[in-house]
């Protein structure tokens, strides 16, 4: 069975400080790893994706992830937030053999002026 | 361009009613998903078309949940004899390939409110 967890329901940061949204997740097969966000009153839209080559995986609005095969995690970060990255992130896994996809219960971050 | 649409946007029935969630794809979209999402958790996988075939319906809570994509664009989400347990956020996405390395899109809901 997979299964995700985002280890931090809610996560406050100041403006411009550097942010970590922590995400492990559990397979006995390969998986495809992927963060969403949800800005209020919007639906979920794409932050970034590994499928498979660098670890390091570049998104948008300045974010990335590492995905850590040895420590099942795949951690999103930002060196410095803005007050328009107040949201919930949603981690998700997908097995690379299957069909269904995997969401962790989600992080919100808030943004502090 | 037109993004995924869901229809209606809120509804409200009672217990044991019957209800219909309406999905319309991205034009060009093979690959349909519904999700539900319920307060404070994540969305949760509940069926998967690939064209007109629904390629996975594992997720289906159970035989109460019902959907169909007979043309392979627009997708119905049917629910019979609703329960409060059922009131949630009902998500749709598309992509335009197959399997799940492909971005899915998501629409912005159907909230479900079973009194």
């Amino acid at each position: 069975a997979q299964s995700v967890t985002q280890l931090d329901s809610q996560v406050p940061v100041f403006e411009e400080a550097p942010v970590e949204l922590r995400c492990n997740y559990s397979s006995s097969v390969s998986v495809y790893l992927f963060w969403y966000v949800q800005y209020p009153n919007q639906g979920l839209q794409l932050l970034l994706k590994y499928l498979s080559g660098s670890t390091l995986v570049k998104g948008i609005n300045g974010f990335e992830a590492e995905f850590n095969k040895s420590q099942t995690s795949f951690h999103l970060r930002k060196p410095s937030v803005h007050i328009s990255d107040t949201a919930e992130y949603f981690c998700a896994v997908s097995m690379v053999t299957g069909n269904q996809f995997y969401f962790g219960t989600g992080t919100s971050l808030t943004v502090i002026p | 361009g037109a993004g995924v649409s869901q229809t209606p946007s809120n509804k409200v029935t009672e217990k044991g009613k019957y209800v219909e969630l309406r999905c319309d794809p991205i034009s060009g979209h093979t690959a349909l998903y519904w999700y539900r999402q319920s307060l404070g958790q994540g969305p949760e996988f509940l069926i998967y078309f690939q064209g007109t075939g629904a390629a996975d319906d594992s997720g289906l809570p159970n035989d109460r949940f019902f959907a169909v994509r007979p043309e392979g664009s627009v997708s119905t989400l049917k629910i019979q004899r609703t329960e409060r347990g059922d009131s949630a956020v009902y998500l749709c996405a598309s992509s335009q390939g197959q399997g799940y390395t492909d971005t899915q899109y998501f629409g912005p809901g159907t909230r479900l409110t079973v009194l």
